[in-house]
Formats: C-alpha cells, structure tokens, sequence
C-alpha cells in the first residue's frame, strides 16, 4: 500500500544532543512537509519542500533544519534540542497540481521527548 | 488574515446519536479546498471528507457529510449514528489556494455509550 513512513516512532535525547527524524514516502508526491503538534494542539507547520524548493516557515526556529535527498525521504535535523522540543513530528505529503486540491497525507508521527 | 475558527474545543455524542462541529473560517480567495481531518489516541491523522469551494453541493462520505455555506464561510461536519471509534481530535483546514494547510484549532470529540 503507498503510504508515509516516519522512523523511529519514538526518540528520547539530551538536552542539547542532535537528533534526525526520518520520513519516506511511496506514494511519489513532489510536496512534502514537516509539522511539529504539541500536546492537544494543532499540527505547526515549520517548512515544506515543494519538490527540490525549500520554504521555511517565518517563526520555524534555526535549530530546525530540513534535508530533502530525492523524491521519496525528507528528514528533520534538529541540531540543538531544548525541552520545548519535546513533541510529536508529524511528515505528510501532498501532490500539488495547478488547480489541485492538496490533500495531504499524513504519517504515524515520531513522538520525541527531550530530557 | 486567513484563519480557520473552531469554537468547540470539546464535544460529546450519545453512541448511535448524530452530532455536528462547527469550523468558519476568513479568506479573500474565491478558489480553495476544505477538509475535516479526524486523529485518532493513536494520533495518525487522516482525512475525513474535502469540499470544493467552487462546489455547491456539500461533500458526503458514508456517515460524515459536512454543510458548506460559502457565503458565511462556515464548513461543519456532521456525524450520524456516531461510533465509539469516531472518537478522536477533528481538525477543519483549508489549503486557501496553495500547496500548505491552515489547521483550526480542534475539537475533541467523545463518544458516550
């Protein structure tokens, strides 16, 4: 089934310890996004890319960093965790056309806790 | 600015009963997309059910429909014969003519045997 992988599920770090989250996807989207959602709140957009084009959000922090390899991975480096970090990463996908409806399509999410 | 309003942070429905919540939102654009989205405790979110602007008719799958008043900006979601596995967060958002989503805030939705 084409699907959005997110590994690992869940991540524990240090304070201050780099960290990478890992997304794939099989479902061939050229649009891919990055969202942070804390708890009971709404998914917080920090970038996407829009096939090779980067686009970071305004108040994305610079420790978030973003690596887009080829069509299917797209990673999250967060280069200097803090404790307000601690979150679930939500990847999702979209295939954007002119005229299209952008559906996005999520997946499981990797919970992360700094310690 | 564009924004998307869901002013039920929390709602409760008695099993087997039809319950609706309520999103509006604010935009200039006349071309754009809408959608419920519905994340369970496991907390993997996925659509519901999208609305065409440009569509009059309002979207239905199964037992979810939605209510779509282009005019007043508002974009509910009904729920009828509620089950105990429609319980989860439900996120309205629209795409406003772009490749990105704006998410409401939410309404936690339980389901009451």
């Amino acid at each position: 089934d084409a699907m959005v992988i997110q590994n690992p599920r869940y991540q524990v770090t240090q304070f201050g310890k780099p960290v990478t989250l890992s997304c794939s996807q099989t479902l061939n989207h050229n649009v891919m996004y990055w969202y942070q959602q804390k708890s009971s709140q709404a998914p917080k957009l920090l970038f996407h890319y829009y096939d090779k084009d980067f686009n970071n959000e305004a108040d994305t922090p610079d420790n978030f960093q973003s690596r887009r390899p080829n069509t299917s991975f797209c990673f999250l480096d967060i280069r200097s965790p803090g404790l307000g970090d601690t979150a679930m990463y939500l990847c999702a996908t979209s295939r954007d056309f002119p005229g299209g409806q952008n559906e996005q399509f999520f997946g499981p999410g990797t919970r992360l806790t700094v310690l | 600015a564009q924004t998307v309003t869901q002013s039920q942070p929390e709602m409760s429905v008695q099993e087997a009963e039809t319950v609706t919540l309520s999103c509006t939102y604010d935009t200039s654009e006349s071309d754009y997309y809408l959608f419920w989205y519905k994340q369970p405790p496991s907390r993997q979110m996925i659509l519901v059910i999208r609305q065409e602007a440009y569509k009059q008719q309002n979207a239905t799958e199964n037992r979810f429909s939605v209510n779509f008043q282009k005019a007043a900006k508002s974009f509910s979601l009904k729920i009828s014969d509620s089950q105990l596995g429609d319980a989860a967060m439900y996120f309205c958002a629209t795409n406003f003519g772009n490749e990105k989503l704006t998410f409401g805030t939410g309404t936690r939705l339980t389901i009451i045997p």
